[in-house]
C-alpha cells in the first residue's frame, strides 16, 4: 500500500511570508494528488489537487509542484495571511489507483501571525 | 444546502458500551467513508462504501461496524472491541466510486471520548 510522509509538522510565519510544506509518496503507480486544509472545529476541505500528468498547478496564492522522478509533491502558499492557519493534509491513492481510497500525510499545523 | 452531516458533535460513553455515530449526506455522492482522526497521525480510514448494500474494510476496522441500507445515510458502530475508541471521527463522501480522483467531501466531524 501507500506511504505518505509529511513535513513539517508545524509551522509557524508571519503574515505577508511563503509557506511550503512538503510531502513524499511511496508508490509510483500513483497519479493524483490533493491538499486538504482543516480549519479547527472543522472536517478537511479539498483547496487544490494535482494530476500526475502536469509538474505544477495554481489557483491564486495557493499553488502545487509534483516530482514524479523523485515521488514528492509540495503545496506552496505565498503572502500568507492569518485566515491560512489551519491544519494542512497532503493525500494520494491508497496502493496506486484503488478506488476511492486515499492515504493521508500525518498533518502540518500553519500558523500565520499578524 | 447540500452537505455532509454528523451529529451528535460530541459524545461521551462509557467503556464497554457500543455507540453509533449518525453520518447522512444530501448529495446523491454514492460512496461514502468513515476516517479517524488522531493528534499526529492524520486520517486514517475506517469503512469505506462505493454502493448502497455494500461497503469495505479500510486500515483500522478491528471494533467498527458499518451499515449502508440507504445512499444517504451510512452510520458507524464503535463496539466495545474497540481498544480504544477516543477520537475525532470524520465522514465523507464522493460522487462516485470511479476512482480516487473525486473530491471527498467532509463533514464537521463528531469526537467520541470513553469514559
Amino acid at each position: 500500500g501507500e506511504n505518505v510522509e509529511q513535513h513539517p509538522s508545524t509551522l509557524s510565519v508571519q503574515e505577508g511570508d511563503s509557506a511550503v510544506i512538503k510531502c513524499t509518496y511511496s508508490d509510483s503507480a500513483s497519479n493524483y494528488f490533493p491538499w486538504y486544509k482543516q480549519e479547527l472545529g472543522k472536517g478537511p476541505q479539498l483547496i487544490i489537487d494535482i494530476r500526475s500528468n502536469v509538474g505544477e498547478k495554481k489557483d491564486q496564492r495557493i499553488a502545487v509542484t509534483l516530482n514524479k522522478t523523485a515521488k514528492h509533491f509540495s503545496l506552496h502558499i505565498t503572502e500568507t495571511q492569518p485566515e491560512d492557519s489551519a491544519v494542512y493534509f497532503c493525500a494520494a491513492p491508497a496502493g496506486g489507483t484503488s478506488y476511492g481510497k486515499l492515504t493521508f500525510g500525518q498533518g502540518t499545523i500553519l500558523t500565520v501571525h499578524p | 444546502d447540500g452537505g455532509i452531516t454528523q451529529s451528535p458533535k460530541y459524545l461521551f460513553r462509557k467503556e464497554g458500551q457500543n455507540v453509533t455515530l449518525s453520518c447522512e449526506q444530501n448529495l446523491n455522492h454514492d460512496a461514502m467513508y468513515w476516517y479517524r482522526q488522531d493528534p499526529g497521525q492524520g486520517l486514517r480510514l475506517i469503512y469505506y462504501s462505493q454502493i448502497v448494500n455494500d461497503f469495505q474494510k479500510g486500515d483500522i476496522a478491528e471494533g467498527y461496524s458499518v451499515s449502508r441500507e440507504k445512499k444517504e445515510s451510512f452510520p458507524l458502530t464503535v463496539t466495545s472491541a474497540q481498544k480504544n475508541p477516543t477520537a475525532f471521527y470524520l465522514c465523507a463522501s464522493s460522487i462516485s466510486d470511479r476512482g480516487p480522483l473525486d473530491e471527498q467531501f467532509f463533514g464537521p466531524g463528531t469526537r467520541l471520548t470513553v469514559l
